[in-house]
C-alpha cells in the first residue's frame, strides 16, 4: 500500500530537548516537504527536499532541520524545542516533475513542547 | 506573491441539503488547484484538482468543484451532504510558473464543515 509514514504520532516533550520526527515514503517519490498545521493558519512548509541530499527552506525554517541521507526518508530535526514549536506536523510526498500531481500525506504528528 | 483565501471559518449544512465551500487564489499564471480533507486525526487525503480542460471537475466521495478563472475561484461542492463529510476542508494551489517555489503547495486555512442530520 502506498503510504507516507511518520513516528511518532503524538509527543511530549521539554523545552530545549532535542528530539526527531520520523518519515518514509514507500513510492519512490523525490520530493518531500513538512508542514506544521496551527489553528486559523492552515498548512505552513517548513521545509522541502527534490531529492536526496537536496533540501531548501519553506515558509517558516525557524527552528528546524531537516536531513535527506536517502531517498524514502526525510525526518524533521528540533535542536531546541520552545512551546511556539508546539503544534501538529505533516510530512508529504509527490513525484518530482509532476506539478499537476497531488501530495501523499502522512497521519501527522502531535507536538507538544512544555 | 501566491496566496489562497477561504473566506469561511466554518459551514453548516443539514444533510441532504446541497453544500458549497468557498475558495479564491491569487497566483501569476495559470494555476493547478487542489481540494483536500482532514477527518479527525487523520492526515490529509485528496479530493480532487483542477489542472486544465474541463472548469467542472469530478473527484472522490461525490465532491466536485467548478473553477472560474474570472472570479479567481475553485469552489467545492457536493449536491447532496453526508453527516460523514463532516471534517476540515483544504484548498491549495500550486503556481507551476512561480519561481523559486518549486511548484510548492499553498494552502488556505482551512474550512470547517458541519453537516447535521
Amino acid at each position: 500500500e502506498a503510504q507516507v509514514t511518520q513516528n511518532p504520532r503524538y509527543l511530549i516533550t521539554v523545552t530545549g530537548k532535542k528530539l526527531t520526527v520520523t518519515c518514509s515514503q514507500n513510492m519512490n517519490h523525490e520530493y518531500m516537504s513538512w508542514y506544521r498545521q496551527d489553528p486559523g493558519l492552515g498548512l505552513r512548509q517548513i521545509y522541502y527536499s527534490m531529492n536526496v541530499e537536496v533540501t531548501d527552506k519553506g515558509d517558516v525554517p525557524e527552528g528546524y532541520k531537516v536531513s535527506r541521507k536517502e531517498k524514502r526518508n526525510f525526518p524533521l530535526i528540533l535542536e531546541s524545542p520552545s512551546p511556539n514549536q508546539t503544534s501538529l506536523y505533516f510530512c508529504a510526498s509527490r513525484i518530482q516533475g509532476g506539478m499537476n500531481t497531488e501530495a501523499f500525506f502522512g497521519q501527522g504528528t502531535r507536538l507538544t513542547v512544555v | 506573491a501566491q496566496s489562497v483565501a477561504q473566506p469561511e471559518d466554518q459551514v453548516n449544512v443539514a444533510e441532504g441539503n446541497p453544500l458549497t465551500v468557498k475558495c479564491t487564489y491569487s497566483v501569476s499564471g495559470n494555476p493547478y488547484l487542489f481540494w483536500y480533507v482532514q477527518y479527525p486525526n487523520r492526515g490529509l487525503q485528496f479530493l480532487l484538482k483542477y489542472i486544465t480542460g474541463d472548469n467542472l471537475v469530478k473527484g472522490s466521495y461525490g465532491f466536485e468543484a467548478e473553477f472560474n478563472k474570472s472570479q479567481t475561484s475553485f469552489h467545492l461542492k457536493k449536491p447532496s451532504a453526508l453527516v460523514s463529510d463532516s471534517a476540515l476542508y483544504f484548498c491549495a494551489v500550486r503556481d507551476p510558473w512561480g519561481g523559486g517555489s518549486q511548484g510548492n503547495l499553498i494552502f488556505g486555512k482551512g474550512t470547517k464543515l458541519s453537516v447535521k442530520p
